[in-house]
């Protein structure tokens, strides 16, 4: 399956401002997750909204999900320089057994 | 809880040697295991999803006989790169799926794998 596609691939703001990434993908979906990994390091689990949500929200994070347009964005507000980090979107699709395609990424740096 | 460990983080072998890398699940018991390969600056590629007791599913385009991988328990997976070459340098990435729960991953810390 093809990789979606994330923008900005770069991203770079100062502390208390908010960051929006957008991520849009190819086939339909179970669920969409994000996830933030930094530099060398694995991946953390951020947020997972199901194909039959719009929105949720949690502390900072903000998720969208346009189903009919097949995208989806992660806005952090008020970030802080612990934010710096690079951000994936990955879906599940439907009868995908559970195999998440990951999104291209969205560097973010938060500049004190 | 849901810690999943990887062992080695980091891995410098010759060309033509073979590495192997685990993948613990250490508080949950995990039916299924995916690994994945990272360029730098690249994202995730799914390499092949392991199940417990059986045969690996390999992607497409990823060498089952090259990347052989081993899920002998509800808590390990292994996955040996055989006859390395610098091309195979790249960033490993495993997670778990904890039994009964369809819709979660936990990832490990990742092993960085160069091949000299």
């Amino acid at each position: 399956s093809q990789q979606g596609e994330e923008d900005p691939q770069a991203l770079s703001i100062q502390e208390g401002e908010n960051a929006t990434m957008n991520c849009s993908y190819k086939t339909s979906i179970n669920n969409l997750q994000w996830y933030r990994q930094n530099s060398g390091r694995g991946l953390v689990h951020l947020i997972l909204i199901r194909s039959n949500e719009r929105e949720k929200h949690s502390g900072r994070l903000r998720v969208t999900l346009d189903t009919s347009k097949k995208s989806s964005s992660l806005l952090i507000t008020a970030s802080r320089a612990a934010d710096t980090a690079s951000y994936f979107c990955a879906t599940d699709g439907r009868g995908g057994g559970n195999k998440l395609t990951f999104g291209t990424g969205t560097q973010l740096k938060v500049e004190l | 809880g849901a810690v999943v460990s990887q062992h080695p983080s980091r891995v410098i072998c010759k060309s033509g040697t073979s590495v192997k890398i685990e993948c613990r699940s250490l508080d949950f018991q995990a039916t299924t295991m995916f690994w994945y390969r990272q360029f730098p600056k690249q994202s995730l590629m799914l390499m092949a999803t392991s199940n417990e007791g059986s045969k690996a599913t390999y992607e497409q385009g990823v060498e089952k006989d090259k990347f052989l991988i081993n899920h002998a328990s509800l808590t390990l997976s292994t996955l040996t790169v055989t006859s390395a070459h610098p091309e195979d340098s790249s960033f490993y990435i495993c997670s778990a799926r904890p039994r009964g729960l369809y819709n979660e991953q936990y990832f490990g810390p990742g092993t960085r794998l160069t091949v000299t």
